[in-house]
């Protein structure tokens, strides 16, 4: 079963636009990680936020978490197109032990030139 | 560079046929991880290793099983592969296995079953 559920499945915007993408996800968490995966690789990690912070930033990248309404966001600032990739979040679960990643379904975005 | 590195990165395997996936990491990582990843449902944890000598199953284990003999070693056995196991395949390796780290992927086995 999927933690995660990503919305939208997926987005096309231009060069310069911003893009925001939301992850919804069922269960208490510890933290929420957000990837990134070009096509035919693999992911790479782009950012975590614990449970006990609201909102965090690296680069153009802004994440946002809400626990009480079990939901997450990623903005993209001024896209490029080489952002463009499927975007995943990954939650593990509260008071699980260990490393365990549960992954959404993923956004596609391209950005267009 | 260092990182993960996944072999074959493509295979087509006959129905029954036995299948092992390889996946070697050169970052001294304790923890390891295998998922598939199939259209529309993201990555779902297969088998996971917090340390050399012990496995434990994820979300889908079943068709699939792992040793982890040392540290930078993680093979995947199909034993006997059935169509449903057609996916991509990602190894993954976290530091310590404690939660709130990053996974570091490798990029992937395209596997085929017919």
């Amino acid at each position: 079963s999927q933690q995660g559920e990503e919305d939208p499945q997926a987005l096309s915007i231009q060069e310069g636009e911003n893009a925001t993408m939301n992850c919804s996800y069922k269960t208490s968490i510890n933290n929420l990680q957000w990837y990134r995966q070009n096509s035919g690789r693999g992911l790479v990690h782009l950012i975590l936020i614990r449970s006990n912070e609201r909102e965090k930033h690296s680069g153009r990248l802004r994440v946002t978490l809400d626990t009480s309404k079990k939901s997450s966001s990623l903005l993209i600032t001024a896209s490029r197109a080489a952002d463009t990739a499927s975007y995943f979040c990954a939650t593990d679960a509260y008071k699980a032990a260990g490393n365990k990643l549960t992954f959404g379904g993923g956004t596609r975005v391209l950005v267009k030139p | 560079i260092a990182g993960i590195t996944q072999a074959p990165t493509s295979q087509i395997l006959a129905a029954g046929r036995r299948m092992t996936l390889r996946c070697t990491q050169d970052m001294r990582h304790n923890a390891m991880y295998w998922y598939r990843q199939d259209l529309g449902l993201g990555l779902r944890l297969i088998h996971y290793s917090n340390t050399a000598g012990t496995t434990g199953k994820g979300e889908v284990p079943d068709g699939y099983s792992v040793s982890r003999a040392n540290t930078d070693d993680f093979p995947l056995t199909l034993a006997s592969a059935v169509p449903s196991q057609t996916s991509v395949y990602f190894c993954a390796s976290s530091p310590s296995g404690a939660g709130g780290e990053p996974q570091h992927f490798g990029d992937g086995t395209r596997l085929s079953i017919l």
